[in-house]
């Protein structure tokens, strides 16, 4: 079963404008990661935020993580074409050595 | 560096078949997870290798099944298939220690059944 959801589960966006998606999860993590799928192909990594963190940057990224909300947000700013994929969020379970991962946000960003 | 290599991309079978999906982890990666994509159920955890042993399992009847070789490739077969199992399944490795618990996915092999 998928750990949590994540809203919205779609977003349609102008090119130069901010993204958000947010992501809610259930159990105590370890840590909290953002992946990348463009149409019907593998993840890609994008950040990792440990539970003991609750802000961290990557380029055009941010991602914020609230762990007595369970819940974490990415920020993506000045969105390209090139973002538009579906973003997953994943966490790591204290007890267990798989990621689970969000339903997902399927983000267009138009030209 | 080589990403992980899946095989086959595409596949198509018939209820009652079986198949084999096959995953090349990127060298020196010995840890390889599967994951089952579908637009119902979301991406959901197999199963995951490290040196050649199962360390952890999803919820997946006994119809799913893995390997993992001495090389750190990895084998999943799904018996008895049911049009259910139509999906995309993804194979992800990841380094040992500190960085175990990013993965680096395949780009998927896609099973169709009918």
């Amino acid at each position: 079963s998928q750990q949590g959801e994540e809203d919205p589960q779609a977003l349609s966006i102008q090119e130069g404008e901010n993204a958000t998606m947010n992501c809610s999860y259930k159990t105590s993590i370890n840590n909290l990661q953002w992946y990348r799928q463009n149409s019907g192909r593998g993840l890609v990594h994008l950040i990792l935020i440990r539970s003991n963190e609750r802000e961290k940057h990557s380029g055009r990224l941010r991602v914020t993580l609230d762990t007595s909300k369970k819940s974490s947000s990415l920020l993506i700013t000045a969105s390209r074409a090139a973002d538009t994929a579906s973003y997953f969020c994943a966490t790591m379970d204290t007890g267990r050595r798989a990621l689970t991962f969000g339903s997902g946000t399927r983000l267009q960003v138009q030209p | 560096k080589a990403g992980v290599t899946q095989t086959p991309r595409y596949l198509i079978k018939t209820r009652g078949q079986q198949v084999t999906l096959s995953c090349s982890p990127i060298s020196g990666h010995r840890s390889v997870s599967w994951y089952q994509q579908t637009p119902g159920q979301g991406l959901q955890f197999l199963f995951e290798y490290f040196s050649e042993t199962q360390r952890n399992k999803g919820n997946f009847p006994g119809r799913f099944s893995g390997r993992q070789f001495s090389n750190s490739r990895s084998e999943m077969n799904v018996s008895t298939l049911e049009l259910g199992d139509s999906a995309l399944y993804l194979c992800a490795s990841s380094l040992p220690g500190e960085r175990a618990n990013v993965l680096t996915f395949g780009a998927g092999s896609r099973l169709t059944v009918l």
